[in-house]
């Protein structure tokens, strides 16, 4: 099946850095590729669509200028935490989409723990 | 607006027993209806999917039953092993209705004790 992988699986830094985390298709392209972010034990928030080419689509209430996503290629998403605080820790997860219409399926990238100090 | 509803958690089951998980959703138009699971410390992966009504979702022993009368795609596993142990999510996608944006229910943490 489809392989996203994410990079780094695990961060911590300290107050004020910025962190950038990098989501791959391993065996396909994905010109559309997604950004959630996990509270413990909750449910995925969608925080932005990225998509290759163009700039991403932010949700209603992520800030744009702090969560800056570049979509490069058609197999690379970052996603980069500016002057992360400690309420940024989070698991962040990314997806790329494969198929289309009814064959349309997101494939999960493994997630990357932040922990800001 | 679509959405999904799943089974509050968490389920403690012993092995070998049955499980039943309830998802319902509500979605204007046609969706496709997936189970994820998400195992200790990683990512989602895709357990079972399906795309239309009466269609059967099947992999690893868990199955799931698009029921479009009912808005259910329950997910079901005859006999839960210790490795099934995880969280497992209800999500639905509906790209002429939502665009590229799937509806992801709260989960459900599933313990199954040996």
């Amino acid at each position: 099946g489809a392989v996203v992988s994410q990079h780094p699986s695990r961060v911590i830094c300290k107050s004020g850095t910025s962190v950038k985390i990098e989501c791959r298709s391993l065996d396909f392209q994905a010109t559309t590729m997604f950004w959630y972010r996990q509270f413990p034990k909750q449910s995925l928030m969608l925080m932005a669509t990225s998509n290759e080419g163009s700039k991403a689509t932010y949700e209603q209430g992520v800030e744009k200028d702090k969560f800056l996503i570049n979509h490069a290629s058609l197999t690379l998403s970052t996603l980069t935490v500016t002057s992360a605080h400690p309420e940024d820790s989070s698991f962040y997860i990314c997806s790329a989409q494969s198929g289309q219409g009814s064959q349309e399926t997101q494939y999960f990238g493994p997630g990357t723990r932040l922990l800001v100090l | 607006g679509d959405s999904v509803t799943q089974m509050e958690g968490p389920v403690t089951l012993s092995e070998e027993a049955f499980l039943t998980i309830n998802c319902t959703y509500t979605a204007t138009g046609y969706p496709s209806l997936f189970w994820y699971v998400q195992y200790p410390g990683e990512g989602l992966q895709l357990l079972l999917k399906a795309t239309k009504a009466d269609d059967k979702g099947s992999n690893k022993g868990f199955e799931a039953t698009y029921r479009k009368e009912t808005t259910s795609f329950h997910l079901e596993k005859g006999s839960v092993q210790v490795s099934d142990s995880a969280v497992y999510f209800c999500a639905l996608s509906d790209p002429p209705n939502t665009g590229n944006q799937f509806y992801f229910g709260t989960g459900t943490s599933l313990t199954v004790i040996p």
